[in-house]
């Protein structure tokens, strides 16, 4: 079954300071996976695709098919990045992404 | 519209009444997805389309749950006999075309049964 979790409901960090959530998925075969997030009072957005290789605000994401991990990296969190971010996949051929439960960022000044 | 429009934003309703949740995708848009969210959770998959087929519905939770998107545009989620465990985040999202494009999500509809 495809599952994705992420561990962290919330992560409190300085500015300025590294940024990492997590994200482990299952899933027996090649999926898509994708960071999500949702800004206070805005809809749920894209944020990157992991086929894409780009960075976004700063933020990256590697595939670890060995650990089954797509970690969000920032190096240098600022505080417009307070948000809720989610993990997603979707199989190579599928139409339905499964989503993480989330983890909330906030960054204190 | 500029985006994904989903209506009403919030409905509250009482127990064993039918609720009906409305979705208008981007313009051009073949698929259309709906998603429901309880506190606490991230969007569960509940029914797919592509134009006007109902392609996947997979993740309805009965069969007092149905959705329709008769002309391939505007689509509609629709709950029978609603129960209070119905009550969630509902959110629809399109895309030019499957996952492989992105989809854009609307600001949902929050239902309350009471």
């Amino acid at each position: 079954a495809q599952r994705v979790t992420q561990p962290e409901k919330l992560l409190s960090v300085f500015k300025g300071a590294p940024v990492e959530l997590k994200c482990n998925y299952s899933y027996s075969g090649s999926p898509e996976l994708f960071w999500y997030v949702q800004y206070s009072r805005q809809r749920l957005q894209l944020l990157l695709r992991h086929i894409s290789r780009e960075s976004i605000k700063g933020f990256t994401a590697d595939l670890n098919k060995g650990e089954t991990s797509f970690h969000l990296k920032k190096p240098f969190a600022q505080e417009e990045d307070s948000a809720m971010y989610y993990c997603a996949l979707t199989s190579e051929y599928g139409n339905k992404l499964v989503f993480g439960a989330g983890t909330i960022l906030r960054v204190k000044s | 519209g500029a985006g994904v429009s989903q209506s009403p934003r919030y409905k509250v309703t009482k127990r064993g009444q039918d609720v009906a949740l409305r979705c208008d995708p981007i313009s051009g848009h073949v698929s259309l997805y709906w998603y429901r969210q309880a506190l606490g959770q991230g969007p569960e998959f509940l029914t797919y389309f592509n134009y006007e087929a109902q392609q996947d519905k997979s993740g309805l939770p009965n069969d007092r749950f149905s959705a329709e998107r008769p002309e391939g545009s505007i689509s509609t989620l629709t709950i029978q006999r609603t129960e209070q465990r119905d009550s969630a985040m509902y959110r629809c999202a399109s895309s030019l075309r499957d996952l492989k494009t992105e989809a854009f999500f609307g600001q949902g509809t929050r239902l309350t049964v009471v």
